[in-house]
């Protein structure tokens, strides 16, 4: 139940197209979920988060698609580009305990060729 | 400008040698973190403390061991018990419900 499921774990496309990573979770007490970047020997950096009350939020070319009764959420890359590529992790946040725990996908390698 | 310090970026341990990773932050945030990343592994919850002198075990603390003296310090130590430490260890912090900020890592490798 603590689980969240990230496919695919490595996507290659070509620049200008669209990339597409899903995750899904079980646990309905999940309330917060963001998207991280990591490039390699960096540490992972927030990219955009959404809250199940809404079913969409976009920042630039970055889009989370929401479906809270499927438990379901995507991140949209549109435009990819060659910078795009980096590991993305898709993580649900809830509190516990008083605090908040984050639970992680396993990642997904995106290589975007020019 | 405010962010996690983690230090050193490489570090080499030789069997049965206690190692010790620093992770520092000025963002006045109350809970810190450590995770395990390996290959196709994702990251994995070492240890966390919420408040000073206080903290938890997470999903693999075995063979490592944490201290919060400070609110701005939470060193991770890496103990002789700890088997395979060879991996990319994250320090993160986060105030309430908005996500975590991390670190730039440190990579451990034994020799």
């Amino acid at each position: 139940q603590q689980q969240v499921k990230q496919s695919p774990q490595s996507l290659i496309v070509q620049k200008g197209g669209i990339s597409i990573i899903n995750c899904a979770y079980e646990n309905t007490a999940f309330d917060y979920f963001p998207w991280y970047q990591q490039f390699p020997g960096k540490g992972p950096a927030l990219l955009i988060a959404i809250r199940p009350d809404v079913s969409e939020k976009k920042e630039g070319r970055f889009t989370i698609s929401f479906n809270k009764s499927a438990k379901q959420f995507s991140l949209h890359i549109m435009d990819s580009q060659p910078g795009d590529s980096a590991t993305y992790f898709c993580a649900a946040s809830m509190l516990q305990g008083g605090s908040e725990k984050l639970v992680f996908g396993k990642g997904t390698k995106l290589t975007v060729n020019p | 400008d405010g962010g996690i310090t983690q230090s050193p970026k490489y570090l080499f341990r030789k069997e049965g040698q206690n190692v010790t990773l620093s992770c520092e932050q000025n963002l006045n945030h109350d809970a810190m973190y450590w995770y395990r990343q390996d290959p196709g592994q994702g990251l994995r919850l070492i240890y966390y403390s919420q408040i000073v002198n206080d903290f938890q075990k997470g999903d693999i603390a075995e063979g490592y061991s944490v201290s919060r003296e400070k609110k701005e310090s939470f060193p991770l130590t890496v103990t002789s018990a700890q088997k395979n430490p060879t991996a990319f260890y994250l320090c993160a912090s986060s105030l309430f419900n908005y996500g975590y900020t991390f670190g730039s890592g440190t990579r451990l490798t034994v020799v």
